[in-house]
C-alpha cells in the first residue's frame, strides 16, 4: 500500500524558517517524481514544487522561489521542502504528493498534508 | 502561467441526479487534465488522467471527456459520497495549475 507521511509542520513567525519532511513507503520511491502542493484554509490547491525522481529536474512556483527548496534522500525514501523567509500567505496545508510514472503525469497519490501556521 | 477556470462554483444536484463540470484552460493544455475529488477534512484523490482514464479504483460513473482547452468531468449518477470539490488540473506547462473547485452540493 503506497502511504505518505508529512511531518514538520508547527507555527512560525513571519520571517522564520521550517523543513517539511514526507516519508514514502509501499511503492519504489527512487523511481517517482514527486511533488509539494499547498492548500490555505478553506481555499483551493496551489502546486509548490516539483522534483525529479534523480532529483535532476527542480521546479517552483513563482510564489515560493528564491524562499523554498524541495530535495529528496532516496536512500531514506524520504521527501522534504525547505522554507525560508515565510510569510502570513504561506499558512497553508502542505501534501506530498506522488506523480504517476512516466513523465509529466497527473499526481496519483496524496499524502494527509501537515500543517503551517505563520503568525506572529 | 496557464490558468484554469472550472464552472459553475457550485452545482445543487439531487442524489441519482447526473452532474455535469467543467473546466477551460487559458491556452491547449492537449489531454494532460486531471481531475480530483476532495472532501471536508481529506486529501484529494485522483479521479482522471490523460482527460479521459479513470484512476484506479474509480467508479464507471465518473467520466471525463475533452482536450485541447474545453474540459468536462461527468458524473452519471450521484450518490450520497460524491457530494465534494472538483478541481481539475493541468500537467502540459510549467507551473502546474489547478482551477478553483466545484463544490457539487446536495440539493
Amino acid at each position: 500500500e503506497v502511504q505518505l507521511v508529512e511531518s514538520g509542520g508547527a507555527l512560525v513567525q513571519p520571517g522564520g524558517s521550517l523543513r517539511l519532511s514526507c516519508a514514502a513507503s509501499g511503492f519504489p520511491f527512487s523511481s517517482y517524481s514527486m511533488n509539494w502542493v499547498r492548500q490555505a484554509p478553506g481555499k483551493g490547491l496551489e502546486w509548490v514544487s516539483y522534483i525529479s525522481s534523480d532529483s535532476s529536474t527542480i521546479f517552483y512556483a513563482d510564489s515560493v522561489k528564491g524562499r523554498f527548496t524541495i530535495s529528496r534522500d532516496n536512500a531514506k525514501n524520504s521527501l522534504y521542502l525547505q522554507m525560508n523567509s515565510l510569510r502570513d500567505e504561506d499558512t497553508a496545508v502542505f501534501y506530498c504528493v506522488r506523480e504517476r510514472y512516466g513523465s509529466s503525469s497527473a499526481l496519483d497519490y496524496w499524502g494527509q498534508g501537515t500543517l503551517v501556521t505563520v503568525s506572529s | 502561467e496557464i490558468v484554469m477556470t472550472q464552472s459553475p462554483a457550485t452545482l445543487s444536484v439531487s442524489p441519482g441526479e447526473r452532474a455535469t463540470l467543467s473546466c477551460r484552460a487559458s491556452q491547449s493544455v492537449s489531454n494532460n487534465l486531471a481531475w480530483y475529488q476532495q472532501k471536508p477534512g481529506q486529501a484529494p484523490r485522483l479521479l482522471i488522467y490523460g482527460a479521459s482514464t479513470r484512476a484506479t479504483g474509480i467508479p464507471a460513473r465518473f467520466s471525463g471527456s475533452g482536450s485541447g482547452t474545453e474540459f468536462t468531468l461527468t458524473i452519471s449518477s450521484l450518490q450520497s459520497e460524491d457530494f465534494a470539490v472538483y478541481y481539475c488540473q493541468q500537467y502540459n506547462n510549467w507551473p502546474r495549475t489547478f482551477g478553483q473547485g466545484t463544490k457539487v452540493e446536495i440539493k
